[in-house]
């Protein structure tokens, strides 16, 4: 199984928005609403901030959201700050009852 | 709080086998499945399969069978992951998950993480 295709790096200033994407197929993203979001300072291991497409865990902000359009998921980051500098997955479960995840992107806040 | 505690680095040769363990406080260990994942330096998650830790129950991508044995200690609350067969491609920090959402039921996504294992594999 090929990776979900993620956009190598992204950037913004502190206080816009930006949009990250996540591209899968059928079997996977566009098949299931088990799409989920992490985020992965350098050094230490990822934390979760997206499950089920849109949910948030309790204690992340609500400044990150998560939807899907067809094969396609995004993570929206509001009011971009200095700490979400970091790598960011998405992964999905798959139609071979697996998990697969996206080569990541790296969001640098300018 | 849930805590997941894993093993030590470890320096392995080709064609060795090594073992990480990864400890769970602070939860019911019976009640959630515990994955295990990897990644290799400067690269993405890679996900390797899960463990029932009640049942003894496991999964594991196709990439990983035959090479890949998950199992679980009950009386010391604890998971462990075996690798054969290394090779250098396997160098990777090795991560063990679980979320507690839901008692036994198996979920797509991961709360709570070890602090992951380094795993060298170098002649």
């Amino acid at each position: 199984q090929s990776a979900l295709t993620q956009p190598a790096s992204v950037s913004g200033a502190p206080g816009q928005s930006i949009t990250l994407s996540c591209t899968g197929t059928g079997r996977d993203v566009g098949g299931y609403n088990y799409v989920s979001w992490y985020q992965q300072h350098p050094g230490t291991a990822p934390k979760l901030i997206i499950y089920d497409v849109t949910n948030r865990p309790s204690g992340v902000s609500n400044r990150f959201s998560g939807s899907k359009s067809g094969d396609t998921a995004s993570l929206t980051i509001s009011g971009l700050q200095a700490g979400d500098e970091a790598d960011y997955y998405c992964s999905s479960y798959t139609s071979r009852n697996t998990l697969l995840f996206g080569g990541g992107t790296k969001l640098t806040v300018l | 709080q849930v805590q997941l505690v894993q093993s030590g680095a470890e320096v392995k040769k080709p064609g060795a086998s090594v073992k990480v363990s990864c400890k769970a406080s602070g939860y019911s260990f019976t009640g959630y499945y515990i994955h295990w994942l990897r990644q290799a330096p400067g690269q993405g998650l890679e996900w390797m399969g899960w463990i029932n830790p009640n049942s003894g129950t496991t999964r594991y991508t196709q990439q990983f069978q035959g090479r890949v044995t998950m199992t679980s200690d009950t009386s010391v609350s604890s998971a462990y992951m075996e690798l054969s067969r290394l090779r250098s491609a396997d160098t990777a920090v090795y991560y063990c998950a679980t979320i507690t959402m839901f008692r036994g039921v198996i979920l797509p996504y991961f709360e709570y993480w070890g602090q992951g294992a380094l795993v060298t594999v170098s002649s």
